[in-house]
């Protein structure tokens, strides 16, 4: 079964305030993937991280690898209402399957 | 990014009929395919891979003679719910990816509705 564990599952924040998802697997991951869902559409790839230890930046969103590829994190400073919305963590188990995480669903109070 | 298309958008069908939803990658070859599911506020779940060319993989607890995956081409899969029942009703949901350990790009979805 999908292996790939999401926290938290909702998160409310104000304007401003920052937010964090947490993603954690099982086994070891040779890389893991960051998603975005708006309400009502479809997932749109924000990030890969491949090497143990790796941190990423795009503009207000840092993301984290864990060192020993079992974990990561995705962080958003400063929040604003365009953030709202699922973001889910994906990972590579198997020969080229992506299993996700159950989401964090965001919600931004302006 | 690649562009992934998926066809119906929405279908409403009776109990016992059979519905085709489509998935293509319109500007680029994709090695896999992989078939989602997603029910209201949850997850996405993979219910099968599928490879050009050969037989799709199903997920643990996916009937394959419920879910018919047909992958004709380097840019199109299509799934087939047979005999649709209303607890079939959900939001089916495509993605392609170019190579291993690739990004996937996903379709538009299909709101399944069973009546």
């Amino acid at each position: 079964g999908q292996q790939v564990m999401q926290i938290p599952q909702y998160q409310h924040v104000q304007e401003g305030e920052d937010f964090t998802t947490y993603c954690n697997s099982s086994t070891t991951l040779s890389n893991i993937q960051w998603y975005k869902q708006r309400p009502g559409g479809h997932p749109v790839f924000l990030i890969q991280l491949v090497k143990s230890g790796e941190v990423k930046k795009q503009k207000r969103l840092t993301f984290q690898f864990g060192e020993a590829k079992k974990n990561s994190s995705l962080h958003i400073t400063a929040t604003q209402t365009t953030d709202v919305g699922t973001y889910f963590c994906a990972g590579p188990l198997g020969f080229n399957k992506f299993y996700f995480g159950s989401g964090t669903k965001l919600n931004v109070k302006p | 990014g690649a562009v992934v298309s998926q066809h119906p958008s929405r279908v409403i069908c009776k109990s016992g009929t059979s519905v085709k939803i489509e998935c293509r990658s319109l500007d680029f070859q994709a090695t896999t395919m992989f078939w989602y599911r997603q029910f209201p506020k949850q997850s996405l779940m993979l219910m099968a891979t599928s490879n050009e060319g050969s037989k799709a993989t199903y997920e643990q607890g996916v009937e394959k003679d419920k879910f018919l995956i047909n992958h004709a081409s380097l840019t199109l899969s299509t799934l087939t719910v047979t005999s649709a029942h209303p607890e079939d009703s959900s939001f089916y949901i495509c993605s392609a990816v170019r190579g291993l350990g690739t990004e996937a790009f996903f379709g538009q979805g299909t709101r399944l509705t069973v009546v």
